[in-house]
C-alpha cells in the first residue's frame, strides 16, 4: 500500500529526444508527488512536484503528467541533454510531508 | 548557504563496532529524517523527527537509533553494525509547514566488514 512503483529501471536517450519515466501508486492518502534528481556522488535534489488536484505541471523542459483515476504519474524530459544524465526518483508523501515513499529510481543516460 | 551537512563522507568499520553518523542543518527546519539507498530499492526511510525530542520509526528502523536533542542536529547511531547495513545513507530536512521539499545531505557511504 505504501509502495511507489517506477519504470524503467534504466533509460538511454539520444540528445534532443524525449525521456519518459513512469510511476504508479496505490495509497490514495498520498497528497504530494515530487520528482528528485540525483547526480553521482550527490544527494537527491527536488526537480519538480505536483499535487493531485492538477493533471499537469511544466517547468522548462520538465513536465509531470498526473492521472489520479489511474493512480499514475510520469516525468517527461523534452529535448534531453547530456547534462540530464542522472538517477531520477519519483516519490509520494502524505501527512504534510511527514512520510515519504520513494520509487526505486531510473538511471537516465543521454547520449551526445 | 543553506545546507545539510553529514559526516563522515566515507566510513569503513567492522561488525559490532558502534558508530555514529552526524547530520546538521542550518535552515531551522523542524523535520529531519534518515534514508538508506540501496541499488534497485531506492531510498528507504529509517527514522524521522518532527521536532526536538520527537522521533519515529520509518520503514527500516531495525538496527538503528536516532536522537534529536537540538533542532539542528539529528545523529544516526548504529550500536552493533552488521554487514547488511552496508549502504549509502542520506540525511534530509524540511519545513513541512512551508512545503514538503526535502533538502538532502551529500551522503555517507558505509561499509561494514
Amino acid at each position: 500500500q505504501q509502495q511507489v512503483k517506477q519504470s524503467p529501471q534504466s533509460l538511454i536517450v539520444q540528445k534532443g529526444g524525449i525521456s519518459i519515466i513512469n510511476c504508479a501508486y496505490e495509497n490514495t492518502a498520498f497528497d504530494y508527488f515530487p520528482w528528485y534528481q540525483q547526480f553521482p556522488g550527490k544527494g537527491p535534489a527536488l526537480l519538480i512536484a505536483i499535487r493531485p488536484d492538477v493533471s499537469e505541471k511544466k517547468e522548462g523542459r520538465f513536465t509531470i503528467s498526473f492521472n489520479k483515476s489511474a493512480k499514475q504519474f510520469s516525468l517527461h524530459i523534452m529535448d534531453s541533454q547530456p547534462g540530464d544524465s542522472a538517477t531520477y526518483f519519483c516519490a509520494a508523501t502524505w501527512n504534510y510531508g511527514q512520510n515519504f515513499v520513494f520509487g526505486p529510481g531510473t538511471r537516465l543516460s543521454v547520449l551526445p | 548557504e543553506a545546507q545539510v551537512t553529514q559526516n563522515p563522507r566515507y566510513l569503513i568499520t567492522v561488525t559490532g563496532k558502534k558508530l555514529t553518523v552526524t547530520c546538521s542543518q542550518n535552515m531551522n527546519h523542524e523535520y529531519m529524517s534518515w534514508y538508506r539507498q540501496d541499488p534497485g530499492l531506492g531510498l528507504r526511510q529509517i527514522y524521522y523527527s518532527m521536532n526536538v525530542e520527537v522521533t519515529d520509526k520509518g520503514d527500516v528502523p531495525e538496527g538503528y537509533k536516532v536522537s534529536r536533542k537540538e533542532k539542528r542536529n539529528f545523529p544516526l547511531i548504529l550500536e552493533s553494525p552488521s554487514p547488511n547495513q552496508t549502504s549509502l545513507y542520506f540525511c534530509a530536512s524540511s519545513s513541512p509547514g512551508a512545503d514538503e521539499k526535502l533538502f538532502f545531505g551529500s551522503g555517507t557511504q558505509l561499509s561494514v566488514l
